[in-house]
């Protein structure tokens, strides 16, 4: 079956510098690729997704790219800023969503 | 527009208790979840459904039971309640291939 894994687990930048989190896949047939964030006491929230068509997509200062041929797609967020700190997870799916285990991000003033 | 709600937030149990946690959509979704999310970990995939009537094992079904009776309601229930199902519990719910799953807020369940 699929299996997701996400790096880092914990990732801290000085607010206004870039962020990338990164998730390898395994299974080839996954085509859908979305990407949550997780404030405190919230359940997750998707802040963008990517299908399998397509390498690259961009909403304001976040962006994600994709690379089929080795199984891995990134998270950037440009000018971090403190409303940025959170847990992100990464997700791929087949017929099912399958998670990554997160990744803390820590925006330091 | 509520989007997904869960009921109750919080809860605590005694060992051996049974309870229902009750998730509504009003997004007319075919899909929904339940999900388990312990501390500093990630989602497992308790149970899900497909429709209306069908219901599915996810990765972690021991101790669960649920039920679709209506599309808008996905309903887990706990047996007989143990302290290892002390944790966070969301539910989530998606349109048809491919679209994002849509969670609710959790409910936080301590079991003594």
């Amino acid at each position: 079956g699929e299996n997701v894994e996400q790096h880092p687990s914990t990732l801290s930048v000085q607010e206004g510098d870039s962020a990338v989190i990164k998730c390898t896949y395994s299974d080839s047939a996954s085509n859908y690729f979305p990407w949550y964030k997780q404030e405190l006491g919230k359940g997750p929230q998707l802040i963008i997704d990517i299908r399998s068509n397509v390498g690259e997509k961009k909403d304001q200062r976040i962006a994600v790219t994709l690379n089929k041929t080795a199984k891995h797609f990134s998270l950037h967020i440009t000018e971090t800023q403190p409303e940025d700190s959170a847990v992100y997870f990464c997700a791929a799916q087949d017929y099912q969503l399958i998670w990554g285990a997160g990744t803390k991000l820590i925006i330091k003033p | 527009n509520a989007g997904v709600t869960q009921t109750p937030k919080f809860r605590v149990l005694k060992t051996g208790q049974s309870m229902t946690l009750l998730c509504a959509q009003d997004m007319n979704h075919e899909y929904m979840y339940w999900y388990r999310q312990d501390p500093g970990m990630g989602l497992r995939l308790i149970h899900y459904s497909v429709g209306e009537g069908t219901t599915a094992k996810g990765e972690v079904p021991d101790g669960y039971n649920v039920s679709r009776l209506k599309k808008q309601n996905f309903l887990l229930g706990l047996e007989s309640a143990a302290p290892s199902q002390t944790s966070v519990y969301f539910c989530a719910s998606r349109g048809t291939n491919p679209q994002p799953q849509h969670f609710g807020d959790g409910t936080r369940l301590s079991i003594l």
